[in-house]
């Protein structure tokens, strides 16, 4: 079952912060987060493993609260280069039926 | 070193043709993952292989669509009879194996057409 992202879109201006949520109604052993430029393959940002530990890459980390099947992306100090569209993917309990979420587009203005 | 490249990176047919579509993964990726996004959606999963085998085909969208991978390696993903619904682009990655701490890396992707 698809992971619900929200928010569906978010416009910035450089310096400021987001944050997009992934949850899921199933219990989750990992989840994946992914960012993908327009017209281009999505790239790997990091895996979060069942345990609730939080990761950090640059500006960019994100936490994995297994109780709430549920994992936030937080982006510090935003910069243009991170604008595109990020997605999680979830896997089970039994670490298999990865799927990503819709994608959460995200705009960083000048 | 070389990253997943995928052959060919556009392709526009007519409906009702056949289509092969080609992923080369990364050397020594057990896993092979397929994905298909349409225009401005997600990322919608395909099929996915540990090795030669397929364990899950659960996201294949009709019996038009079969894949398959020889040699650990190279995986093909056929369409037959081409609809102008399968229009999308065709992304394929890799990983060391599948699920838990594996991350996968993404070919730039087929780009189809069908007319």
């Amino acid at each position: 079952q698809q992971p619900v992202q929200s928010p569906q879109a978010v416009i910035l201006r450089e310096g400021e912060d987001a944050v997009i949520n992934c949850s899921s109604s199933k219990a989750l052993y990992s989840v994946h987060w992914y960012r993908q430029k327009h017209g281009e393959a999505p790239v790997f940002l990091m895996i979060l493993l069942k345990g609730g530990e939080q990761k950090g890459h640059e500006k960019i980390s994100a936490s994995f609260n297994e109780k709430k099947q549920q994992s936030s992306l937080y982006l510090t100090a935003s910069q243009l280069s991170y604008s595109g569209t990020y997605f999680c993917g979830t896997e089970d309990n039994y670490g298999q039926n990865f799927v990503f979420g819709p994608g959460t587009r995200l705009s960083v203005l000048p | 070193g070389a990253g997943v490249s995928q052959s060919p990176s556009n392709k526009v047919t007519e409906k009702g043709k056949d289509v092969e579509l080609r992923c080369d993964p990364i050397s020594g990726h057990t896993a092979l993952y397929w994905y298909r996004q349409s225009l401005g959606q997600g990322l919608e999963f395909l099929i996915y292989f540990q090795g030669n085998s397929a364990p899950d085909k659960s996201g294949l969208p009709s019996d038009r669509f079969s894949a398959e991978r020889t040699g650990g390696s190279v995986s093909t993903l056929t369409i037959q009879r081409t609809q102008q619904e399968d229009s999308a682009v065709y992304l394929c990655a890799s990983s060391l194996d599948t699920g838990l701490s594996y991350e996968q890396y993404f070919g730039p992707g087929t780009r189809l057409t069908v007319t």
